[in-house]
């Protein structure tokens, strides 16, 4: 199947530091891509939608400019949680989808942020 | 605006015994999903249920699909310890449309 990387897998900083998060689909091209959030014990939320060569299209309640998305190729999008605060610190999925309307959804293995 | 509806939301249950995990979603649909998250994983994918009526088994666990009644049923037979995790049902449109995710159900199977 499929394969969805993401990286780092963990990452630990200090608050108001900025930390970036890449996701990359790695035998296939995606031309859209998810970044979900999960907080402990509690269900995945969608963030914001990523489209490659076009800006990404936040969620209610999502602030674009602390969450910075860019999709620049079809294989890689990023997430950059900028002046990260304890409260950012959660469990950040992304997942990519093929460029056609059939395709799944593949899923990465997830990043684990803690902001101390 | 879809929501999905996942019951119950914990549970346990003693091995061997046969139980049955319900998701409700409230507007159609193409696709339901069911992942497995194991503590500090990312997801499972297990079963993707495309049409009415739709069965899909892998060992224990047997999903079904009522377009119908938006209703999805993840079955778990005779269930082991190795089968504790959450699990989410997940619902969307085609692949390039975000799902929605029902809260999960913790599942906890004891000797």
């Amino acid at each position: 199947g499929a394969v969805v990387s993401q990286h780092p897998s963990w990452v630990i900083c200090k608050s108001g530091t900025s930390v970036k998060i890449e996701c990359r689909s790695l035998d296939f091209q995606a031309t859209t891509m998810f970044w979900y959030r999960q907080f402990p014990k509690q269900s995945l939320m969608l963030m914001a939608t990523s489209n490659e060569g076009s800006k990404a299209t936040y969620e209610q309640g999502v602030e674009k400019d602390k969450f910075l998305i860019n999709h620049a190729s079809l294989t890689l999008s990023t997430l950059t949680v900028t002046s990260a605060h304890p409260e950012d610190s959660s469990f950040y999925i992304c997942s990519a989808a093929g460029t056609t309307s059939t395709d799944t959804q593949y899923f990465g293995p997830g990043t684990r942020l803690t902001v101390l | 605006e879809l929501k999905v509806e996942q019951n119950p939301l914990f549970l346990s249950m003693q091995e061997g015994k046969n139980y049955t995990i319900y998701c409700n979603y409230s507007t159609t649909s193409d696709r339901l999903y069911w992942y497995r998250q194991d503590p500090g994983k990312s997801l499972e994918s297990l079963f993707v249920l495309l049409s009415n009526g739709a069965v899909k088994q892998e060992g224990r666990l047997m999903a079904s699909l009522d377009t119908k009644a938006r209703l999805s049923t993840l079955h778990i037979t005779a269930a082991v310890h190795d089968l504790s995790a959450t699990y989410f049902c997940a619902v969307g449109n085609s692949g390039n449309t975000p799902l929605v995710f029902g809260k999960g159900t913790r599942l906890s199977v004891i000797a």
